[in-house]
């Protein structure tokens, strides 16, 4: 079964330092991996993905991620962390095309100015 | 992105009423989608697989009798929640599209 670890609870950072969140994956086949972000009671906004192609990918609001195949991760980063940043991130797989993601427990990151 | 609409953004209903959702995909059409169900500060959970023109597929434990689903038309998905507890008081979201989903904006329903 296709399943997704988030570690961390919580990651703090202050204002413009770099900033990573943690996520391991579990799936069968190659993976389909997602970012989302969330604000308190709104819907999830979506930040990057990995299909294929390049290990690092780029996303919106200066957001990256890097595949790591041999490791199972995809853990997201920004190079400077704005206070704006302060939200709750989720990582996703999904094992092929058309099924349902399936969620990492999330992580809340604080970024403090 | 494509956008995905859903209300309303906040119900509150008595026990024993039952509450429509709806989710609608703006500007593309949408054979499938998802049902998604989160409670505070925690992960989402899927709940089902809504079909155009098919009955919906459920997950492990989610009553398909209470969390009723109809997906009628290429944009339009509703979730019904019939007989309300107040333990079915949650963050509902619907998502859509792929490769990346693009989800709704959820709805707090409150159970009194």
């Amino acid at each position: 079964a296709q399943s997704v670890a988030q570690p961390e609870d919580q990651v703090n950072v202050a204002e413009g330092n770099p900033l990573t969140v943690k996520c391991t994956y579990s799936v069968s086949g190659n993976p389909y991996l997602f970012w989302y972000v969330q604000y308190p009671n709104r819907g999830l906004q979506f930040l990057l993905k990995y299909i294929t192609g390049d290990n690092l990918v780029k996303g919106s609001y200066g957001f990256e991620a890097e595949f790591n195949k041999s490791q199972t991760s995809f853990h997201l980063k920004k190079p400077s962390a704005l206070v704006s940043d302060s939200a709750l991130y989720f990582c996703a797989v999904r094992a092929q095309a058309g099924t349902a993601l399936i969620f990492g427990k999330g992580t809340t990151l604080s970024v403090s100015s | 992105g494509a956008v995905v609409s859903q209300h309303p953004s906040r119900v509150i209903c008595k026990s024993g009423t039952s509450v429509k959702i709806e989710c609608r995909s703006l500007d593309f059409q949408a054979t499938t989608m998802f049902w998604y169900r989160q409670f505070p500060k925690q992960s989402l959970m899927l709940m089902a697989t809504s079909n155009e023109g098919s009955k919906a597929t459920y997950e492990q434990g989610v009553e398909k009798d209470k969390f009723l689903i109809n997906h009628a038309s290429l944009t339009l998905s509703t979730l019904t929640v019939t007989s309300a507890h107040p333990e079915d008081s949650s963050f509902y979201i619907c998502s859509a599209r792929t490769p990346e989903a693009f989800f709704g904006q959820g709805t707090r329903l409150t159970v009194v």
